[in-house]
């Protein structure tokens, strides 16, 4: 049973660029939060998707944008990055009706 | 004032101690609490849930006061693989399945020989 996968495990992007980082859910999720990691800090959020629609969002510019396709699988784009936007970039996958989150293995982005 | 507060740390131990973390939040609508651990350059992976009646698991105690809004953890008999950092994790829907988390900055722990 696969749990999430993310793509690409690592990336490096120039200020200004955009990019796409992208999500498996783990088999029977349908739900989906991103989160971005910081060196040194936990992760916070940035927003989460459910039937293919945005249901929550943190405190993270609308740089940040989303989608979650019918298979569950979903996308994290970010534009214009900053040196700032340098982190792991997690994603979580779970089931709405039972809980329990599973994270995957997240995309280092550094931005340079 | 972080809606999850945790000692970064870094707790330096010896084999067979007794450590314990704390963790601080300050929405009391919060409703579910988690323990994660994450190793370095790895994924978070839930450790265990903490219950307000205090929870166990092997070597570890999970611990929730409410009235406080404190949570904590306790590891007894640490060993060399309890090395990692600890993220204290708040939820302010139930369970894990909807709502978001949030995560403290996370506590140190390296367990020596």
């Amino acid at each position: 049973d696969a749990g999430v996968t993310q793509s690409p495990t690592h990336l490096i992007k120039t200020r200004g660029q955009q990019v796409t980082l992208r999500c498996s859910p783990k088999s029977g999720h349908d739900t989906v939060s991103w989160y971005q990691q910081a060196l040194g800090q936990g992760p916070q959020f940035i927003f989460q998707y459910y039937e293919e629609e945005e249901r929550q969002r943190g405190n993270f510019p609308d740089r940040f944008s989303g989608h979650q396709f019918p298979n569950y699988s979903s996308e994290l784009n970010v534009n214009a990055l900053l040196l700032g936007d340098s982190a792991l970039y997690l994603c979580a996958s779970s089931p709405v009706a039972q809980g329990g989150y599973t994270f995957g293995s997240g995309t280092r982005l550094t931005v340079v | 004032r972080k809606e999850v507060e945790q000692d970064p740390g870094p707790f330096n131990v010896p084999e067979g101690a007794t450590v314990a973390f704390n963790c601080t939040y300050s929405n009391s609508a919060s409703q579910s609490f988690f323990w994660y651990r994450q190793d370095c350059r790895k994924e978070p992976k839930l450790l265990m849930s903490v219950y307000s009646s205090g929870n166990e698991d092997g070597r570890f105690t999970a611990q929730l006061n409410r009235a406080s809004q404190y949570i904590s953890l306790l590891i007894r008999d640490s060993k060399l693989s309890d090395s990692a950092t600890y993220l204290c994790v708040v939820n302010r829907g139930g369970g894990t399945s909807y709502g978001k988390l949030t995560f403290g900055q996370g506590t140190i722990l390296t367990v020596h020989p």
